[in-house]
């Protein structure tokens, strides 16, 4: 199984850049996704990893170690409309997904 | 328009009822998955099917029951409802099963059950 870890919440103002920390401990990695959801509404896919390194998009960007268990979310230029849960999700050797708590980001004007 | 329809979109059900949560999908995936979601501890799978014919059980599967006779289809059934199912439940469908495949949720189905 997956043992996911990441902040509950985090605040930032607009125009900011704010990183979202995800730590996981899996028996067998096979992927990490990051969701992004807002408050009454199904996740929408972000970003995956599946090698180390950085993946950018935009905005948005997504960095993996699997040595160190470990990912980040990078959220630039922060907008209003950013304000939301995402989600760490760590696929393991099964192609199933586990999902971290998730981590409510608050932009503030 | 593509995607993943879920119905109902709520539902306040009387424990000891049985209830069947209906996923359509029209993106010919093969792959599906049902989820729950509740507060403080994030999506947990329920169950899963890797293609039409098969299924397979996830983190929670107890009280819970699918079936998978179509690419389409994937009913999610509570046999005998309790008050801790109650939860925000999410359907999801992927092309497959693995590479870098994602996943494609529906808009969920709230169930309180009483």
């Amino acid at each position: 199984g997956q043992n996911i870890d990441q902040p509950t919440e985090m605040t930032a103002t607009e125009g900011a850049i704010v990183q979202i920390n995800c730590t996981y401990q899996t028996s067998g990695f096979n992927g990490l996704f990051w969701y992004q959801q807002h408050a009454g509404e199904a996740p929408t896919f972000l970003s995956y990893n599946v090698l180390d390194g950085l993946e950018e998009k935009g905005r948005f960007s997504s960095f993996l170690s699997r040595s160190k268990g470990y990912s980040y979310l990078l959220l630039k230029e922060l907008q209003m409309k950013d304000s939301a849960s995402y989600l760490c999700a760590v696929r393991d050797r099964d192609y199933k997904l586990s999902f971290g708590a998730g981590t409510t980001v608050t932009v503030r004007a | 328009i593509a995607g993943i329809t879920q119905a109902p979109t709520s539902q306040i059900l009387a424990a000891g009822r049985r209830m069947t949560l209906r996923c359509t999908q029209d993106m010919r995936h093969n792959a599906m998955y049902w989820y729950r979601q509740d507060l403080g501890l994030g999506l947990r799978l329920i169950h899963y099917s890797n293609t039409a014919g098969t299924t397979g059980k996830g983190e929670v599967p107890d009280g819970y029951s699918v079936s998978r006779a179509n690419t389409d289809d994937f009913p999610l059934t509570l046999a005998s409802a309790v008050p801790s199912q109650t939860s925000v439940y999410f359907c999801a469908s992927s092309v497959s099963s693995g590479g870098t495949d994602t996943q494609y949720f529906g808009p969920g189905t709230r169930l309180t059950v009483l």
